[in-house]
C-alpha cells in the first residue's frame, strides 16, 4: 500500500525559503506525477505544482517565480522549494500522487497526511 | 486560469436527505471535473473523477453528473460520515484549480 509523508519545517522566518520532501513508501515513484498542495488554515485548496519523475514540471502560474521542485527517485522522494515566503504561505502542505499522466486524468488519488508550514519571525 | 464556483458554500442537511452540490466552470472543460471529500485535520479524499466515475472503494450513494460548464455531486442518502467539505477540481488546463468547497453540515 502506497504511502506518502511530507516533512520539513515547521517554522520559517518571513523572506526565507520554505523547503518540504514527501518520501513515497510502499511503492515506486517512477512513472508518476507527484503534486504539491496547500490548505490556509480554514480556506480551500491550491495547487502549487507537479514533477514527474523524469523531472519535467509544470507550476501554478501565481507561484512560479518562487517554486522549484526535484525529484531524487533513487530515495523515492520529491521536494518543494518556495523562496521568499511571507506570512499569506502560511497553510498545511499536502503531498499527492497525480493518478495518471493522460490528459484530463489529473487528479490525485492518494494523499499526505499534510504538515502545517507557519511562517514567523 | 479557469474558475470554478461551488454552490452552496455552506449546506445544512439531516441523516437521509438528498443532497446536490454545484461546481460551475468558467470556460468550458468536457468531463475534466472530479470531486474530493475532506474532513476537519485530514487530506482531501477522492470521490469522483471524469465528472461521473466513481473512484475505487467509495459509496455507490455518491454519484457525480455533468459535462462543459456545469457539474453536480450528489449524496442521495446523507450518512453521518458524510459531513465535510466537498470540493471540486478541474483537470482540462495545465494549470489545476479546485472550488471553494461546499461544507455539509447536521442540521
Amino acid at each position: 500500500q502506497v504511502q506518502l509523508q511530507e516533512s520539513g519545517p515547521g517554522l520559517v522566518k518571513p523572506s526565507e525559503t520554505l523547503s518540504l520532501t514527501c518520501t513515497v513508501s510502499g511503492g515506486s515513484i517512477s512513472s508518476y506525477y507527484w503534486s504539491w498542495i496547500r490548505q490556509p488554515a480554514g480556506k480551500g485548496l491550491e495547487w502549487i505544482g507537479r514533477i514527474y519523475t523524469s523531472g519535467s514540471t509544470n507550476y501554478n502560474p501565481s507561484l512560479k517565480s518562487r517554486v522549484t521542485m526535484s525529484v531524487d527517485t533513487s530515495k523515492n522522494q520529491f521536494s518543494l522549494k518556495l523562496s521568499s515566503v511571507t506570512a499569506a504561505d502560511t497553510a498545511v502542505y499536502y503531498c499527492a500522487r497525480v493518478a495518471s499522466g493522460s490528459y484530463g486524468l489529473w487528479y490525485f488519488d492518494l494523499w499526505g497526511r499534510g504538515t502545517l508550514v507557519t511562517v514567523s519571525s | 486560469d479557469i474558475q470554478l464556483t461551488q454552490s452552496p458554500s455552506f449546506l445544512s442537511a439531516s441523516v437521509g436527505d438528498r443532497v446536490t452540490i454545484t461546481c460551475r466552470a468558467s470556460q468550458g472543460i468536457s468531463s475534466y471535473l472530479a470531486w474530493y471529500q475532506q474532513k476537519p485535520g485530514k487530506a482531501p479524499k477522492l470521490l469522483i473523477y471524469a465528472a461521473s466515475t466513481l473512484q475505487s472503494g467509495v459509496p455507490s450513494r455518491f454519484s457525480g453528473s455533468g459535462s462543459g460548464t456545469e457539474f453536480t455531486l450528489t449524496i442521495s442518502s446523507l450518512q453521518p460520515e458524510d459531513f465535510a467539505t466537498y470540493y471540486c477540481q478541474q483537470l482540462n488546463s495545465y494549470t489545476l484549480t479546485f472550488g471553494g468547497g461546499t461544507k455539509v453540515e447536521i442540521k
